[in-house]
């Protein structure tokens, strides 16, 4: 299986921060990477897919790069609606494998 | 509007039979794959498997093939994940996701979450 790392675990912001979470593949995955958002007691929901491509309905502060091996989830100017754990996810072999998760929560 | 809407929460015994279901609705159901994934208390997301509910083709993830069984009732726009004999491990909130399109694809429509407990 195709292992996916996200760093940090956990990342503590203030509201207007920059952010960016990092996802590390064991393998050349392409562009087959997805970022998805959870909030406490909700189903995730999906952000960025094919690695920069975004969601309808995502606030344009979510950005996504990367490709091949290593990715990362921007957030530009954090908002209170953001606090959330995320999520990344390949898609390039089966089983699609999930990271272990990055939570933001306050600083 | 597009939705999948799982069944209620469940609280079983070890060695229990279990079977939850997520209908959609709003779409197609047919012809767009469904997953089931899971989440351990405090923990991440594991895909479980994927079906076609058209013709009930269904991939397991190793670490769950022999464990559960996945099937779909096209009729009812249904899917359903179940269990023969429930262990404690099997504790966690399964949730059921609608593919995009074509494998591979990314879950752009989610189920609200079945919390299954299972206890002595």
């Amino acid at each position: 299986d195709i292992q996916v790392t996200q760093s940090p675990s956990t990342l503590s912001a203030s509201v207007g921060d920059r952010v960016t979470i990092t996802c590390r593949a064991t393998q050349s995955i392409g562009p087959y990477l997805a970022w998805y958002q959870q909030k406490p007691g909700k189903a995730p929901k999906l952000l960025i897919y094919q690695a920069s491509r975004i969601e309808g309905g995502v606030p344009s502060r979510f950005s996504g790069s990367g490709s091949g091996t290593e990715f990362t989830l921007s957030i530009s100017s954090l908002q209170p609606a953001d606090f959330a754990t995320y999520y990344c996810q390949q898609y390039h072999n089966y089983p699609w494998t999930f990271g272990q998760g990055t939570k933001v929560d306050v600083k | 509007e597009e939705q999948l809407v799982q069944s209620g929460a469940e609280v079983k015994k070890p060695g229990d039979s279990l079977k939850i279901s997520c209908q959609g609705s709003g779409y197609f159901f047919p012809n767009r794959w469904v997953v089931w994934v899971r989440q351990m208390p405090g923990k991440g997301l594991e895909l479980v498997g994927i079906i076609y509910p058209d013709d009930s083709d269904t991939t397991y993830s190793p670490s769950f093939e022999g464990q559960v069984t996945i099937s779909a009732d096209r009729s009812s726009s249904t899917a359903y994940l179940q269990w023969s004999s429930l262990r404690a491990s099997d504790t966690a909130m399964y949730y059921c996701a609608r593919l995009r399109g074509s494998r591979p694809d990314v879950f752009d429509v989610w189920g609200q979450g079945t919390m299954v407990i299972v206890s002595s």
